[in-house]
Formats: structure tokens, sequence, C-alpha cells
């Protein structure tokens, strides 16, 4: 059964950072894209980012790119999101979540359980 | 970037109900749209790929259609269990983007 668990969120200052982690099971981690989702209180969805299986390919929303960087670990089944620079518009429950194909172009099939990034002073 | 757009953004029906909702696209999308369910508290849960592909284990009342740049969910039947967010979402081209979303509530 797969598993997605997401770890590493809670309260930061503006211009802060902080690191998500997201443990992965029951699949073969390392032939698969990942993606974060990330939803704001009350609001709708919105992508994050992908990452390739390799980790040599990444894709992210022009709101987070050059603030967030995706990076994964295939030998820990991992898949991180440092976030940097953080701000108030950031505030939101972050989930992860599996690509059901082999492509960078699918949909997202499996997600974890989120994991709540508040930025605040 | 590719715009979503997705109708209602409310929707009251009954149980029992055929139900519609609808997403579109700002551009072409090579039918690369997928729908999700949400409930409070929970993951977005994959109902619908590449525009009518159902997800193994998602109940028949689903299913999904296109028409050009204009993709549509139906509910047939409608079950208690169905009462929730609905969300489309395309995936043809970096950005990816969402529909607003769609809440299904009891009538």
């Amino acid at each position: 059964e797969v598993h997605l668990v997401e770890s590493g969120g809670g309260l930061v200052q503006p211009g802060g950072s902080l690191r998500l982690s997201c443990a992965a099971s029951g699949f073969t981690f390392s032939s698969h894209w990942m993606s974060w989702v990330r939803q704001a209180p009350g609001k709708g969805l919105e992508w994050v980012g992908n990452i390739k299986e390799d980790g040599n390919e990444k894709y992210y929303v022009d709101s987070v790119r050059g603030r967030f960087t995706l990076s994964r670990d295939n030998a820990k089944n991992s898949v991180y999101l440092q976030m940097n620079s953080l701000r108030a518009e950031d505030t939101a429950v972050y989930y992860c979540a599996t690509l059901r194909g082999f492509s960078a172009y699918d949909a997202l099939d499996y997600w974890g359980q989120g994991t709540l990034v508040t930025v605040s002073s | 970037d590719i715009q979503m757009t997705q109708f209602p953004s409310t929707l009251s029906a009954s149980v029992g109900d055929t139900v519609t909702i609808t997403c579109r696209a700002s551009q072409r999308i090579s039918n690369y749209l997928a729908w999700y369910q949400q409930k409070p508290g929970k993951a977005p849960k994959l109902l619908i790929y590449k525009a009518s592909n159902l997800e193994s284990g998602v109940a028949s009342r689903f299913s999904g259609s296109a028409s050009g740049t204009e993709f549509t969910l139906i509910i047939s039947s409608l079950q208690p269990d169905d009462f929730a967010t609905y969300y489309c979402q395309q995936y043809n081209s970096y950005s990816w983007t969402f529909g607003q979303g769609t809440k299904v509530e009891i009538k």
C-alpha cells in the first residue's frame, strides 16, 4: 500500500526558512516524478512544483521560483521542499503527491495527509 | 500560464441527482486534465485522469468528458459520500493549474 507522510511544517516568521520532508513507501519511489501542492486556509489547491525521478529536472510555480527548492533522496525514499524567504501568503497545508505514470505529465494519484506551514510574526 | 475556469462554484443537489461540473481551459490542453474530490481536512483524491479515464477503485457513477477546451465531470445518482469539493487540474504544460473548485452541497 502506498504511503506518503509529510513532516517539517510549523510556525515561522516572515523571511524565515523551513524544510518539508515527504517519506514514501509502498511503491518504487525512484521511478516516479513527485509533486508538491499547497492549499491556503479555506482556499483552493495550488501546484507548487515537480521533481523528476532522478532529481535532474524540476519545475516550479512562478510565485515560489527562486525561493523554494525541490530535492530528493532515492536511497531514503524521500522528497524535500526547502522554503526560504517565506511570506505570509505561503501559509498553507503542503501536500506531497506522486505522478501516476512515468511521465512528467500525469495526474496525481497518491497524496500525503499534508503538513501545515504558518508564516506569521 | 493556462487558466482553468471552473463552474459552478457551489452546487446544491439531492441524493440521487445527476450533477455536472465544468472546467474551461484558456487554451488547448490535449485532454491532460484530471478531476479530484476533496473532503474537509483530507487530501484530494484522484477521480478521473486524461479527461475521461476512471481511476482504479473509483465508483463508476463518476465520468468525465471533453470537447475542445471544455471538460465535464458528471456524477450520476449522487450518493451521500459524494458531498465534497471537486477540482479540475490541467497537466498539459508547466505551470500546472487547478480550477477554483466546486462545492457540492446537500439541498
